[in-house]
């Protein structure tokens, strides 16, 4: 069974660009979670999004977006991009909406801010 | 507030046992992951707890204490394929059904 897959695995823009980082869930998972992990922190929670529709959001600003298809894939759109969003931006799917369901990471993206 | 406190860094040896400590502090817990993560990879789940006691899984074990908020996962027979970061993560009805996931703990295992 395929797990989580992200694309594209690295990425680099300037500042003020924008960003579209996509992840494809295992197959039957329906929610999909977004996370930034920077140097020296945490994974920060950033967007959940279950059945199309975005559930929950962490405490990162307005542009920090995203969305979820049809087929449960989903896209995280970064506006305006500034140097500290450079961060490695990890996607998790789950079998369904339960906090007991174990969340499963894909490889991630490496986005560089320059 | 949400705090989740692990150590930042830890070593041990070839064969040896070592016990990762987490300390949380949350409201409405709905229980504590462990992931693994080695160097530029995705994390890796390890162990889920949602009551108090322990749960073992092969060399790996976890423990719950709720009333304590803390956790730890201990590994057993080390291997150099251990050296990785240890992620602990809470649920929490707080966040919806996101983890809130502490720093990591870096674990080095040398022969």
């Amino acid at each position: 069974e395929a797990g989580v897959t992200q694309s594209p695995t690295h990425l680099i823009k300037t500042r003020g660009q924008q960003a579209t980082l996509r992840c494809s869930p295992i197959s039957g998972h329906t929610s999909v979670y977004w996370y930034q992990q920077a140097l020296g922190l945490g994974l920060q929670f950033l967007l959940w999004y279950d059945e199309g529709e975005e559930r929950n959001r962490g405490n990162f600003p307005p542009r920090f977006s995203g969305r979820q298809f049809p087929n449960y894939s989903s896209e995280l759109n970064v506006n305006a991009l500034e140097l500290e969003d450079s961060a490695l931006y990890l996607c998790a799917s789950s079998l369904r909406v339960a906090v007991t369901d174990t969340q499963y990471f894909g490889p991630g993206t490496r986005l560089t801010v320059l | 507030g949400q705090n989740i406190d692990q150590p930042t860094e830890m070593t041990a040896t070839e064969g040896a046992i070592v016990q990762i400590n987490c300390t949380y502090q949350t409201s409405g817990f709905n229980g504590l992951f462990w992931y693994q993560q080695h160097a530029g990879e995705a994390p890796t789940f390890l162990s889920y707890n949602v009551l108090d006691g322990l749960e073992e899984k092969g060399r790996f074990s976890s423990f719950l204490s709720r009333s304590k908020g803390y956790s730890y996962l201990l590994l057993k027979e080390l291997q150099m394929k251990d050296s990785a970061s240890y992620l602990c993560a809470v649920g929490t009805n707080q966040a919806g059904t996101a983890l809130i996931f502490g720093k990591g703990t870096t674990l080095s295992v040398s022969s």
